[in-house]
């Protein structure tokens, strides 16, 4: 069964600075697709960045970015020029890769509170 | 367009009770799911819909719980006598088709479940 570790239950960095998010993951898959949701307090799940394993160029989404590295098993967000906005509630998950009518269930992590102080 | 909807965004019930959550997905999309939020916890999977039929049921934790799509579009989860312990925010998401896991998942604001 795969399985989804984050180790960081809260985080807080200064609005304008860098933070890094920790995601690790265990599966005997070789092909799956990785996410960072964001969970405002609004309770809506929303998509932040999407990784598939077969691409070992890292995935940029505007100041998101992470680092993917797939023999640790470990998917990292950083977070650039932080704003306030950005306060929220941030799962990591992960997701089979199947064709056809297979379920592609998202597996989360427990999810990192994440505040951006001004 | 529109994203999902769920109704109601608040439910307060008592220990015993029937409760049914709707979710409205996107208009087109055939695949749906129902995950459930426990307090300080990640989503986790309950179901899953490919047109009307359950085609993947191994989240649901037990026989209280039941789920409908009659028309392939709006689903409805339905818990039988309900404990203090299905307490948890019911998060419902829907997708395009049968094609790859590449298509994400919109998730709706989700329900709010209080058992008393």
């Amino acid at each position: 069964a795969q399985t989804v570790t984050q180790s960081q239950p809260e985080m807080s960095v200064q609005e304008a600075e860098t933070v890094t998010l920790s995601c690790t993951y265990d599966t005997s898959e070789n092909n799956y697709y990785l996410f960072w949701y964001k969970q405002p307090p609004s309770r809506q799940m929303i998509l932040v960045i999407r990784q598939e394993a077969y691409k070992q160029q890292n995935a940029t989404e505007n100041r998101f970015s992470v680092n993917f590295q797939k023999a640790a098993k470990s998917f990292s967000l950083k977070i650039s020029d932080s704003q306030l906005g950005d306060t929220a509630m941030y799962f990591c998950a992960f997701m089979k890769h199947r064709y056809g009518g297979a379920t592609n269930k998202l597996i989360f992590g427990t999810g990192t509170l994440l505040a951006v102080q001004p | 367009g529109a994203g999902v909807s769920q109704t109601p965004s608040n439910k307060v019930t008592e220990k015993g009770k029937y409760v049914e959550l709707r979710c409205d997905p996107i208009s087109g999309h055939t695949a749906l799911y129902w995950y459930r939020q426990s307090l300080g916890q990640g989503p986790e999977f309950l179901i899953y819909f490919q047109g009307t039929g359950a085609a993947d049921d191994s989240g649901l934790p037990n026989d209280r719980f039941f789920a409908v799509r009659p028309e392939g579009s709006v689903s409805t989860l339905k818990i039988q006598r309900t404990e203090r312990g299905d307490s948890a925010v019911y998060l419902c998401a829907s997708r395009p088709g049968l094609a790859g896991g590449h298509n994400e998942q919109f998730f709706g604001p989700g329900t709010r479940l209080t058992v008393l």
